[in-house]
């Protein structure tokens, strides 16, 4: 069984700063996909960005880029330059293309980022 | 463009009572269909998932089932609700590679 282990339970920065949040996880496969989602207040939970793990390059979107680390199942978001809107939870997830659809994610606990004025 | 609904937004319902949360995709055809439970301070446990009409898999078992009368449609329900039912419930759907999350359902089990 896959496993995502998210060791911030909370963080918090000023706005403009870089902050990097964590994620380490731990499986028997070697094709699989990781994703950071986020949750603001609304609940609504938003894809931020995403890696395929045969990709060497580390996935970037924007303000947000990715350390992906195979070899030590490691895989750290990124913001720059974060601004009040950042605020909210951050997911880490992961996902095996079982097919089938058997291929639900499996999410870490969460960090509360909070971005400060 | 695809979009996913699901309602309601919030639900308070008595220990014991039946529990039916409904979930629709519009702009796609023949999705992955989930449902997910967010607990507090825990991150997302995937429930249950569907590949097609009537094509139900669970992934922990619990006092819910779900069940798939539509393509597009995802149903949640429970003859008979517990305490510890209460939690933040999302549908997603996928077809390739990323989920899509609908808006969420508060249930609080009293």
């Amino acid at each position: 069984a896959q496993t995502v282990t998210q060791s911030q339970p909370e963080m918090s920065v000023q706005e403009a700063e870089t902050v990097t949040l964590s994620c380490t996880y731990d499986t028997s496969e070697n094709n699989y996909y990781l994703f950071w989602y986020k949750q603001p207040p609304s609940r609504q939970m938003i894809l931020v960005i995403r890696q395929e793990a045969y990709k060497q390059q580390n996935a970037t979107e924007n303000r947000f880029s990715v350390n992906f680390q195979k070899a030590a199942k490691s895989f750290s978001l990124k913001i720059s330059d974060s601004q009040l809107g950042d605020t909210a939870m951050y997911f880490c997830a992961f996902k095996v293309p079982l097919g089938g659809g058997a291929d639900g994610l499996t999410f870490g606990k969460g960090t509360h980022l909070i971005i400060q004025p | 463009s695809q979009t996913i609904h699901q309602w309601p937004a919030t639900l308070v319902q008595p220990v014991g009572s039946p529990l039916s949360l409904e979930c629709t995709v519009e702009g796609t055809s023949n999705p992955n269909l989930y449902w997910y439970r967010q607990a507090a301070g825990r991150g997302l446990q995937l429930l249950f998932y569907s590949v097609g009409i009537g094509q139900i898999s669970s992934e922990v078992p619990q006092n819910l089932s779900a069940s798939r009368p539509q393509d597009r449609q995802f149903i949640l329900s429970s003859k008979k609700l517990l305490l510890s039912d209460s939690g933040f419930y999302l549908c997603a759907w996928s077809k390739t590679l990323e989920a899509f999350f609908g808006q969420g359902t508060r249930l609080t089990v009293v």
